[in-house]
């Protein structure tokens, strides 16, 4: 099992630009989520998707959005990158009824 | 909204002692905890869980207790190793509520010294 597998590790995008953060799982977890991590501080939800096709805002959407339409994967989508938006990105799942989370290794995005 | 705060931001500690790292809750609906590792350049992994019917639990080396009077959560580690030097954050969740996810404190790094 290769758990959960996020690409790319690293990018950087000028301002307005576009991208998708990839995120797929084999564990076939129903929940899935996106966190952002800025320096020195916690993980702030951003998504979260309970099964294929049902996605929710966390407490950070503003200027991402995302689909869900297969068990495995979750991408997030940057319509027009900003500054702001410069941090490391984390995917996670889990199964139903297991709340211990499996996390990606995270993207690392710097927007110029 | 509500958030999970750690006390202290960074922890120094000797090879051998015994860690303790805290953290405070606030939403006192909250029924399932988490501690979580993450070391430089890694995402978090997962270390132990609790309940709320629970007022601690063991782990290999490491111990959670849950004091829901204070809601107050602490993590300590047996031995610590310098292997263990990462940032530790506790997250907590409404296990009752399908569809919620974890709310992640601020994190306390921990440094430990030969």
């Amino acid at each position: 099992n290769a758990g959960v597998t996020q690409t790319p590790k690293f990018r950087i995008l000028k301002i307005g630009q576009s991208m998708t953060l990839q995120c797929t799982q084999d564990m076939n977890h129903n929940y899935m989520y996106w966190y952002r991590q800025d320096p020195g501080m916690g993980l702030k939800l951003i998504y979260y998707s309970v099964g294929a096709g049902i996605t929710d805002k966390g407490e950070v959407p503003n200027g991402y959005n995302v689909s869900r339409s297969t068990t495995e994967d979750f991408p997030l989508r940057l319509e027009l990158a900003a500054p702001s938006q410069t941090s490391v990105y984390f995917c996670a799942s889990s199964g139903d009824g297991n709340y211990g989370y499996t996390f990606g290794s995270g993207t690392r995005l710097t927007v110029v | 909204g509500e958030s999970v705060g750690l006390h202290l931001p960074t922890l120094s500690v000797q090879e051998g002692d015994n860690s303790i790292i805290n953290c405070a809750y606030s939403n006192s609906a909250s029924d399932y905890f988490i501690w979580y590792k993450q070391e430089s350049g890694k995402g978090p992994q997962f270390i132990i869980d609790i309940r709320s019917n629970m007022d601690k639990r063991q782990g290999q080396r490491v111990t959670v207790l849950l004091n829901k009077t204070v809601k107050h959560l602490s993590l300590q580690i047996a031995a610590t190793q310098p292997g263990d030097s990462a940032v530790y954050f506790c997250a907590e969740n409404m296990a009752n509520q399908a569809g919620t996810a974890l709310i992640f404190g601020k994190g306390t790094t921990l440094s430990v010294s030969s």
